[in-house]
Formats: C-alpha cells, structure tokens, sequence
C-alpha cells in the first residue's frame, strides 16, 4: 500500500499560472484534507471532502478548488497562482478514529 | 470558537534532558486529542492520541502525554530526549462526531543540543 501520494514534489509557478496538485489515497478513507504549511503559522486546512461528491472550506480556501469524484482522488486545483501561495502542501486523510496520514507535500513556489 | 494553543513555538533542550511541550485546547467537550511529529522535510507522523480511558497515553519513540481535563491541556513529554528528537510537533484536538474540519496547533519546534 503507497498509503497517500502526491504529485508533483516540487513546482515553480509563475504569477497568473494555473495548476492542479495531486492527491491520492488507497486507504479507502472517506476523509480527505489539503493543509498548506508556512513557517510560524503551523497548518491551515485549505479545503476538505467527507466522502465522493462533498467537499467544504476550510480556514484559508480563497484562490483554490477541489473537487472529489472518487473515494481515492482529491486533487487542488490553483485557478491564478500567486505569490501569497507560495508554500509547502499536504494532503491527508482519515477514517473513522480521526487519525492522520499524510502525503509528503508539494513544495510550490510563485514568482 | 474552538481553538487549539502550543505556547512554546521554539524550545531548545540539551541532549539526554527531559521536556515538556505544551497543549492547551478551548473546545466545548472533551475532543479526541492527537501529538504529531515532523522531522525535517517530511511529512507528519502520528506520535500518540487519547480518545479516552488512561490519561497517561504511551506514543512511539518513548513519548508520552497526559490529559488533564481540568486545565484542557494534553502536554508532551519524554524523560530524556536524543538528538533525533530534533523536529517539530504539533497538537491536534478533533471534536468528537462533529465537525470534519481538523486542524492543528502552530507547532512547537524543538532543538536538541548535543
């Protein structure tokens, strides 16, 4: 079991570009989360899905989209980078005991 | 409005010392309470958690946590700390059977002085 994937690693972006971050899980979780990460601010919850077809905001989700057609999938979507989302990004997912696991980020930079 | 709080966002102990990180969380019930670790470029991993039961949970890497409904804290220790300990650690509170919006304390990051 790869437990939870993303692509890619690491991405240069310039301002105005668009770009999808992938996310995938194979732990048949229901739960889904994308976290971004920024020195001195600890994680902040960008969106998040309880199952195919539903997904809601989190803390910090203006200028992202998700979208969540499969258990497995839960790509985020940047509609106009900026450099304000220039960050490293987590995906997560949990089952029922609220547990944890995480994806090994995407470390994104705007220019 | 829930609200987790690590007080301590750097702490600097020497090699071998014992520590203590800080938890302090404002929900209207008892949350499930969650430690994790991050080491250097990594990802996050799960250290310990509480549903219920034993206040005194035992975590990997000889860590662990003690809740205290009194004070809403769920504080962190290990009794003597390596030099791998060196990372950052974040306290994660979830609602039970509400809210699906998990969030996390702003961390703690820790140095280990040889």
């Amino acid at each position: 079991n790869a437990g939870v994937t993303q692509t890619p690693k690491f991405q240069v972006l310039k301002t105005g570009q668009s770009m999808t971050l992938q996310c995938a899980q194979d732990m048949n979780h229901e739960y889904m989360s994308w976290y971004r990460q920024d020195p001195g601010m600890g994680l902040r919850l960008i969106h998040y899905s309880v199952g195919a077809g539903i997904t809601d905001q989190g803390e910090v989700p203006n200028g992202y989209n998700v979208s969540r057609s499969t258990t497995e999938d839960f790509p985020l979507r940047l509609l106009s980078a900026a450099p304000s989302q220039t960050s490293v990004y987590f995906c997560a997912t949990h089952g029922r005991t609220y547990e944890q696991y995480f994806g090994p980020g995407t470390r994104l930079t705007v220019t | 409005a829930q609200s987790v709080t690590q007080p301590d966002i750097h702490i600097t102990v020497s090699e071998g010392a014992s520590l203590e990180l800080r938890c302090n969380y404002s929900y209207g019930a008892t949350p499930y309470l969650f430690w994790y670790v991050q080491s250097p470029g990594q990802g996050l991993q799960l250290l310990l958690k509480y549903f219920s039961g034993d206040t005194l949970v035992q975590g990997i890497k000889g860590f662990e946590a003690e809740f205290k409904r009194s004070q809403s804290s769920f504080n962190l220790r290990k009794p003597s700390v390596h030099w791998s300990d060196a990372a950052e650690y974040f306290c994660a509170p979830v609602t039970q059977g509400g809210s699906e919006k998990l969030v996390f304390g702003k961390g703690t990051k820790l140095t280990v002085n040889p």
